[in-house]
């Protein structure tokens, strides 16, 4: 089986940074994804990690360490839009096309 | 330019009453997916087609069908939608071998009165 935690709510303030982590238990492992949800909205994708180490889109950046089963979404400069959900996920080993989603975090940014 | 497209965006439905919500895509792409998602929850893998075939999730209840008659299309058709299926339904695309990074529609919110 897979399954990929993290934190259910992460609160922060606007310029601030933040990291949602993610940890996960597969029997098989090819690499971490990173969705977006704003409420009443559908998820975006934001960044894939096939390989160990940091990704860096503009102010969101994505980390993955194989060896400690562990991944992060970090968000600098934080704004208001970026309230919202977000989700690792991680395609399944022999899964095909599928994906497992991460138990999900809500964000929420204050002023 | 929208990408996946899912009507109707709202979709209200009597309990018992069958109801079909559908998808269509301008990507070309290989692999289509329908899934369920409830407040506050991940979206949940209902079934998926790689081009014509039809890959269903063994936890799917047997209410939920879905029909992919062109590469565009996808349709998931609800038999007797009970007040448990009330949900955000999302219909997501991807390349063939290319799971990671998914293209979501905005979703068809289902209402079961």
């Amino acid at each position: 089986g897979q399954s990929l935690e993290q934190p259910s709510e992460v609160t922060a303030v606007e310029g601030a940074i933040v990291q949602i982590n993610c940890t996960y238990q597969t029997s098989g492992f090819y690499g971490l994804s990173w969705y977006q949800q704003h409420d009443g909205g559908a998820p975006t994708f934001l960044s894939y990690n096939a390989l160990d180490g940091l990704e860096e889109t503009g102010r969101f950046s994505s980390f993955l360490s194989r060896s400690d089963s562990y991944g992060y979404l970090l968000l600098q400069e934080l704004q208001m839009k970026d309230s919202a959900s977000y989700f690792c996920a991680s395609p399944l080993r022999g899964g095909g096309n599928k994906l497992t989603f991460g138990t999900g975090t809500q964000l929420k940014v204050e002023l | 330019d929208a990408m996946v497209i899912q009507n109707p965006r709202y979709q209200v439905t009597q309990f018992g009453k069958p109801v079909t919500l559908s998808c269509s895509q301008t990507l070309n792409h290989n692999v289509m997916y329908w899934y369920q998602q409830k407040s506050s929850q991940a979206p949940k893998l209902l079934f998926h087609y790689y081009d014509k075939d039809f890959n269903n999730e063994a936890d799917t209840p047997d209410n939920f069908q879905s029909r992919r008659p062109n590469t565009s299309f996808c349709f998931l058709d609800i038999r007797s939608p009970g007040l448990g299926d009330a949900a955000m339904y999302l219909c997501a695309t991807s390349r063939a071998g290319g799971p990671e990074e998914q293209y979501f529609g905005p979703g068809t919110r289902l209402t079961v009165t």
